[in-house]
């Protein structure tokens, strides 16, 4: 089975644009999650999706966005970006059902934004 | 909210050593708690999980972890330190809002293994 495909692993904005990122998850799961990871705040949960609806949201500003498709798939989209938003970018999915589901964690996207 | 914290941010210790992460629960209910390991220019990947079905839980790689209610602790350890164990290691607890639910992760504990 395949697992968690985050595209593209590596890119370098710079301040002002936008970027979107791509998240396919594992094969019959209907949750993705998004993770800002930074060496001074951590593992930061940002959203998740469950069947195209956005069920959780953390503490980020409106410039922080998702989305779901049909078939699981999520972007996330980042606009209007600050030297602070540069990070590795985690996407998880599990089958999004009932508690103590077990996350699985793609490889990342690291942004550098200059 | 429920949360993690886990104890050291740094921890070293000699090939062959015992391994021991620390990790404290905050819950109200009986927790779903994970640990996972990262290493480097890589994502999360699981190491174990607790559901309540054992206290003792026994992990890929030689880990594992016990959970001590009394304690509100989930310590991760391993008998032997090797090498290929250099990484950093997060341990979670699985949360439920309003809005559902979501993993929550500690601050990490980065383990070196000395030669």
């Amino acid at each position: 089975k395949a697992g968690v495909t985050q595209t593209p692993r590596y890119l370098i904005k710079t301040r002002g644009q936008q970027v979107t990122l791509s998240c396919s998850p594992i094969s019959g799961h209907r949750s993705v999650s998004w993770y800002q990871q930074t060496p001074g705040q951590g593992l930061q949960f940002l959203f998740e999706y469950f069947s195209e609806t956005q069920r959780n949201k953390g503490n980020f500003p409106g410039r922080f966005s998702g989305r779901q498709f049909s078939n699981s798939r999520s972007e996330m989209n980042v606009s209007t970006l600050e030297l602070g938003d540069s990070a590795l970018y985690l996407c998880a999915s599990s089958s999004g059902q009932g508690s103590g589901n077990t996350i699985y964690f793609g490889e990342g996207s690291w942004l550098t934004v200059v | 909210a429920q949360s993690v914290t886990q104890l050291g941010s740094h921890v070293s210790v000699s090939e062959g050593a015992l391994v021991l992460l620390r990790c404290n629960y905050s819950s109200s209910v009986p927790p779903y708690l994970f640990w996972y390991v990262q290493y480097p220019n890589q994502g999360l990947q699981l190491l174990l999980k607790y559901t309540s079905a054992a206290t003792l839980v026994k992990g890929i790689n030689g880990f594992e972890a016990e959970f001590k209610k009394s304690e509100t602790s989930f310590h991760l350890t391993k008998p032997s330190a090797h090498m290929s164990d250099a990484a950093e290691y997060f341990c979670a607890v699985s949360d439920q809002d309003t809005g559902g639910f979501k993993t929550i992760f500690g601050a990490g504990t980065r383990l070196f293994v000395k030669a």
